[in-house]
């Protein structure tokens, strides 16, 4: 039973460039959730998806943005990259039909890297 | 607003001996309170859940946590631990009315021979 998988595991962009990750929910769930992780400290939730549309959003700034497919993988895009965007971007999934007290499971994440 | 705080930036213990994680959170709202574990280069994995119930709550590899309602705190322990442990656990918490978890800063157990 394969788990969260997210592409790529590294990415080198430029400032002002932009950049899209994408993440494969764990089988039989419906839910993803992204989070960006900075060195040193703990995941900030970005936003979450259920049903293909954005249901919650954290304190990001529209530069961020995402997708949610039938399928229920999902896509996070961010644009005009800045130097603080370097972090670890985790996808999460969960079955959670409508809930938010169900377990979210990680992925091994995207490390992005902003030069 | 719901916040998480681990005051425990490091912790280091020797092999065998127990430990215990502290974590303490803010919400005016019942809560659902988490701990993850992450590796060197992986994601996060849960180690255990409190939703309701019993306070006393046990998960995987051994470890096990308590709720404290009163003292609003959520700690995470383990009678023995082994160089394997070695990692950095992260407390989060969520409530009924949102979907995000909101982690603390982490704390890094480093198990020594």
């Amino acid at each position: 039973d394969a788990g969260v998988t997210q592409s790529p595991t590294h990415l080198i962009k430029t400032r002002g460039q932009q950049v899209t990750l994408r993440c494969s929910p764990k089988s039989g769930h419906d839910t993803v959730s992204w989070y960006q992780q900075a060195l040193g400290q703990g995941p900030q939730f970005i936003f979450q998806y259920y049903e293909e549309e954005e249901r919650q959003r954290g304190n990001f700034p529209d530069r961020f943005s995402g997708h949610q497919f039938p399928n229920y993988s999902s896509e996070l895009n961010v644009n005009a990259l800045l130097l603080g965007d370097s972090a670890l971007y985790l996808c999460a999934s969960s079955l959670s039909r409508g809930y938010s007290n169900q377990p979210q499971h990680f992925g091994d994440g995207t490390r992005l890297s902003i030069l | 607003a719901q916040s998480v705080t681990q005051l425990d930036s490091q912790v280091p213990v020797f092999e065998e001996a127990p430990v215990e994680l502290r974590c303490n959170y803010s919400s005016s709202v019942s809560v659902y309170l988490f701990w993850y574990v992450q590796y060197p280069n992986q994601g996060l994995q849960l180690l255990l859940k409190y939703l309701s119930g019993s306070t006393l709550v046990k998960g995987i590899n051994g470890f096990e946590a308590e709720f404290n309602k009163s003292q609003t705190s959520f700690h995470l322990r383990k009678p023995s631990v082994h160089i394997s442990d070695t990692a950095e656990y992260f407390c989060a918490v969520s409530d009924r009315s949102s979907y995000k978890l909101i982690f603390g800063s982490g704390t890094r157990l480093l198990v020594r021979p």
